[in-house]
């Protein structure tokens, strides 16, 4: 139980394009999905928050133009990233937290999207 | 505010012989711990998380690990390690309604034969 799945699972686009990524919880609904950005070598660093049917929450520093997050079901989130540019290239997680019935604080991670730009 | 602090970034450890990561945090309240591993290119595994009732927590692959209130620490311990446990590990602390987890820098773990 608790998997979360990401697609694709890399991809590699032109600068200035838009690119979007999946995030579904397959076997659990999630009211509350994150998007986090990793780097080499680096732990997590947590972009935004979003909540089903509501707008995301952003982490200081984070573009909330550049990186367009929606939450449309309970078993859905994507993350669009507009106008690519090298500097996003990285390693994008997202995770998923179950509802009240079971302790909001678990998250369960997917597998990643590696995101090059060229 | 709330952080975690892995005090080792990197340990190698032969193939059998038994393994401890230590993870401390800092958090006003009663903290929720959680440790992840992470495969390379892969996503976080949680291996296991501790909430509240008994410190000696129990996690998947013969992984445990014990909340000291005390000392502000959740060290991981597995007595015997396998070559598949090469990976990086992650300790992670959050709290009761608090969706956000400050994750540690990460140790990595090798395993030599």
């Amino acid at each position: 139980g608790a998997v979360v799945s990401q697609h694709p699972s890399w991809v590699i686009c032109k600068s200035g394009t838009s690119v979007k990524i999946e995030c579904r919880s397959l076997d659990f609904q999630a009211t509350t999905m994150f998007w986090y950005r990793q780097f080499p070598k680096q732990s997590l660093m947590l972009m935004a928050t979003s909540n089903e049917g509501s707008k995301a929450t952003y982490e200081q520093g984070v573009e909330k133009d550049k990186f367009l997050i929606n939450h449309a079901s309970l078993t859905l989130s994507t993350l669009t990233v507009t106008s690519a540019h090298p500097e996003d290239s990285s390693f994008y997680i997202c995770s998923a937290s179950p509802g009240a019935q079971e302790l909001q604080e678990t998250q369960y991670f997917g597998p990643g999207t590696r995101l090059l730009v060229l | 505010a709330q952080s975690v602090t892995q005090p080792d970034i990197h340990i190698t450890v032969s193939e059998g012989a038994s393994l401890e990561l230590r993870c401390n945090y800092s958090y006003g309240a009663t903290p929720y711990l959680f440790w992840y591993v992470q495969s390379p290119g892969q996503g976080l595994q949680l291996l296991l998380k501790y909430f509240s009732g008994d410190t000696l927590v129990q996690g998947i692959k013969g992984f445990e690990a014990e909340f000291k209130r005390s000392q502000s620490s959740f060290n991981l311990r597995k007595p015997s390690v396998h070559w598949s446990d090469a990976a990086e590990y992650f300790c992670a602390v959050g709290g009761l309604n608090d969706y956000k987890l400050s994750f540690g820098a990460g140790t990595t773990v090798t395993v030599r034969a």
